[in-house]
């Protein structure tokens, strides 16, 4: 079982419509909680960052946690064909001394005008 | 918020010559940083993690000898890569961890797209 699992997609939605991208993980000792955006053929750029469940808000982004069920998730209000692209999860423990990272392999979003 | 930069943002190379790619944070000190590689529609795949004035670590299955990776100081890290040849064409990502209220994540430089000729 992989530690962090993300739906690849490629998921479509209408322009305005409300999107949310899941993402769900098998280790409880994750700590911090984060979602990337990735345009094509640029790097990942952080858009929320968390470490305790509950909502966080954003602007039209709200990340959502989960800890109970291991299942994170990014909502997406009124969305936009700019909001085309592809977004990752991620989670992080401290362990060994160390900050672990793991990603998940991302969604592909279209917004379509 | 915290800036990374990368350079060069692109290059093209022959088969056989060394390629050198820089990472930068240019507003915070980044105490680890690391590379990935990505392939068109993957996801990011770690090759290494670098601390400052440290040996990097490097993922099992990425060859020490072939991605050289440097941390010579807060702000930079530099991965060279050797005798380049056209299966390392690919998309170079750096990203970088700091001190302080940047501790818990990472934060990513542009990439750097490579091809080999």
């Amino acid at each position: 079982q992989k530690e962090v699992e993300q739906d690849p997609g490629p998921l479509s939605v209408p322009e305005g419509a409300i999107v949310s991208l899941n993402c769900t993980y098998s280790n409880s000792a994750f700590q911090y909680f984060m979602w990337y955006r990735q345009y094509s053929r640029k790097g990942p750029e952080l858009l929320m960052y968390t470490y305790s469940s509950g909502n966080k808000e954003d602007g039209r982004f709200t990340a959502q946690v989960d800890k109970s069920s291991k299942y994170i998730s990014l909502f997406i209000r009124d969305s936009q064909p700019s909001d085309s692209a592809t977004y990752l999860c991620a989670m992080s423990l401290f362990t060994s001394g160390t900050y672990k990272y793991i990603f998940g392999t991302g969604t592909r979003l279209k917004v379509l005008a | 918020g915290a800036v990374v930069s990368q350079h060069p943002s692109w290059v093209i190379c022959k088969s056989g010559t060394s390629v050198k790619i820089e990472c930068r944070s240019l507003d915070f000190q980044a105490t680890t940083m690391f590379w990935y590689r990505q392939f068109p529609k993957q996801s990011l795949m770690l090759m290494a993690t670098s601390n400052e004035g440290s040996k990097a670590t490097y993922e099992q299955g990425v060859e020490k000898d072939k991605f050289l990776i440097n941390h010579a100081s807060l702000t930079l890290s530099t991965l060279t890569v050797t005798s380049a040849h056209p299966e390392d064409s690919s998309f170079y990502i750096c990203s970088a961890r700091g001190k302080g209220t940047y501790t818990d994540t990472q934060y990513f430089g542009p990439g750097t797209r490579l091809t080999v000729l």
